[in-house]
């Protein structure tokens, strides 16, 4: 059983760049939800993706979009970068994105993103 | 009020000695409850979930839900140098929402 991978694992951009981060889920997880996490803060939500669709959306702007495959693989892509969004950018699937799932998530080691 | 809180620490306690790490959560039909643990430079891994009052015990760890005065703690036993990371308390609302939010986590740095 594989886990959850994502590429690249480091990553440099100017300012106002555009990037796409990668995520594959673990074997038999169908949601994916991406997070960001700044220094010495817990995760913030950015988006769930479930069956290819978004199924939950946090405090964001809309220059952070992403999609989810067939294959339950996703990608998170910023546009116009700005120095605030240097930060660790977590992918985690679960197995179910229905209501009332309990499963907690399996999370990838991460994209470390630098702004510059 | 924030939705999931966190003493941001560091909590420092000696090996050997139980940490007991807690977490405080604002939405009262909050549904599930789940402890990471995150090593410096590293991904959360998850370690515990809760769901009904009381303890739940997973080898060195306790996790103790009381949802009427709304908090989550995680009890470690027999701490060793290698349980020293962060660990992020997430809470999952209920009503539907299936999204967790997490704390800010919690320093604990387990000395010799």
């Amino acid at each position: 059983e594989t886990g959850v991978t994502q590429s690249p694992t480091h990553l440099i951009k100017t300012r106002g760049q555009q990037v796409t981060l990668r995520c594959s889920s673990q074997s038999g997880h169908n949601t994916v939800s991406w997070y960001q996490q700044a220094l010495g803060q817990g995760p913030q939500f950015i988006f769930q993706y479930y069956r290819e669709e978004e199924n939950g959306r946090g405090n964001f702007p809309p220059r952070f979009s992403g999609l989810q495959f067939p294959n339950y693989s996703s990608e998170l892509n910023v546009n116009a970068l700005e120095l605030d969004d240097s930060a660790l950018y977590l992918c985690a699937s679960s197995p179910l994105g229905t209501q009332g799932s309990n499963y907690g998530y399996t999370f990838g080691s991460g994209t470390r993103l630098t702004v510059v | 009020q924030k939705e999931v809180e966190q003493n941001s620490g560091p909590l420092s306690v000696p090996e050997g000695a139980i940490a007991s790490l807690n977490c405080t959560y604002s939405d009262r039909g909050s549904q599930s409850f789940f402890w990471y643990r995150q090593y410096s430079g590293k991904s959360p891994e998850l370690i515990m979930s809760i769901y009904s009052n009381g303890d739940k015990e997973d080898g060195r760890f306790t996790a103790q839900l009381n949802k009427a005065s709304q908090y989550v703690s995680l009890l470690i036993r027999d701490s060793q140098p290698s349980d020293s990371a962060t660990y992020l308390c997430a809470v999952k609302k209920g009503g539907g929402s299936y999204i967790p939010t997490f704390g800010r986590g919690t320093s604990l740095i387990v000395h010799p």
